[in-house]
């Protein structure tokens, strides 16, 4: 079946452009997270939606980034004003978590989108 | 301070030979621990999940254990192959919410 897909796969853009990566889950997970990763560093958090609860924006490194999700499926992390040090590999995962369900979980990661800001 | 802490960094063996991944975490109160292999320019993938009643769980050739009175996982490749070169993660989540924390991850290179 359909794994988690994420666009673009790959994105350069001039320091100062917005940008919209999107992230469509495995269909039917009601948990989505989003992660970015820099080079030779490990997964950062950044944003948790799960169902219609509040998101869990507490890992968003400034008030340039920004997650919505639209029907509780896919989701699109906008990073406005970018600067360089953005540049990095931006993961989605979703889960068929529940509010303090099963504590086995799995989360399924898309491909990421690789960003690169000049 | 990162609270996952994965050693070696990087390690290379060559094809056949087993090897051992540690992880070390402070997460406290703790939930599940989880390994997680990560391909070249991919997203990564779940390998084994253990919550803090678990000692060890297997995957094929994949073996973890767990040691939380210790508060330490190793992550076990027998008889290695080429595509077990990947960058493996150490994931810990703690009781509060869904956010989970990672480590920096451990570099393996398989030779032939």
């Amino acid at each position: 079946g359909a794994g988690v897909s994420q666009s673009p796969s790959n994105k350069v853009t001039e320091k100062g452009k917005d940008v919209e990566l999107r992230c469509d889950p495995i269909s039917g997970h009601t948990a989505l997270y989003w992660y970015r990763q820099s080079l030779g560093q490990g997964l950062e958090f950044l944003i948790y939606f799960q169902g219609n609860s509040a998101p869990d924006k507490s890992g968003l490194p400034s008030d340039r980034f920004s997650a919505e999700r639209t029907g509780g499926s896919v989701s699109t992390l906008t990073i406005q004003r970018t600067q360089q040090e953005d540049s990095a590999v931006y993961l989605c995962a979703s889960s068929s978590q529940t509010s303090g369900g099963p504590l086995q979980e799995t989360q399924y990661f898309g491909p990421g989108t690789r960003l690169l800001v000049l | 301070k990162n609270q996952v802490e994965q050693s070696p960094q990087s390690l290379i063996i060559l094809e056949g030979k087993n090897c051992t991944l540690q992880c070390n975490y402070t997460v406290s109160p703790f939930s599940n621990l989880r390994w997680y292999k990560q391909d070249t320019g991919r997203g990564p993938v779940s390998l084994t999940i253990m919550t803090f009643s678990e000692n060890t769980k297997s995957n094929g050739r994949y073996t973890a254990t767990l040691d939380a009175d210790t508060k330490q996982s190793s992550l076990h490749i027998t008889a290695s192959q080429l595509s077990d070169s990947a960058s493996y993660i150490c994931v810990v989540r703690g009781n509060q919410g869904g956010k989970l924390i990672f480590g920096q991850g451990t570099e393996l290179s398989v030779k032939p």
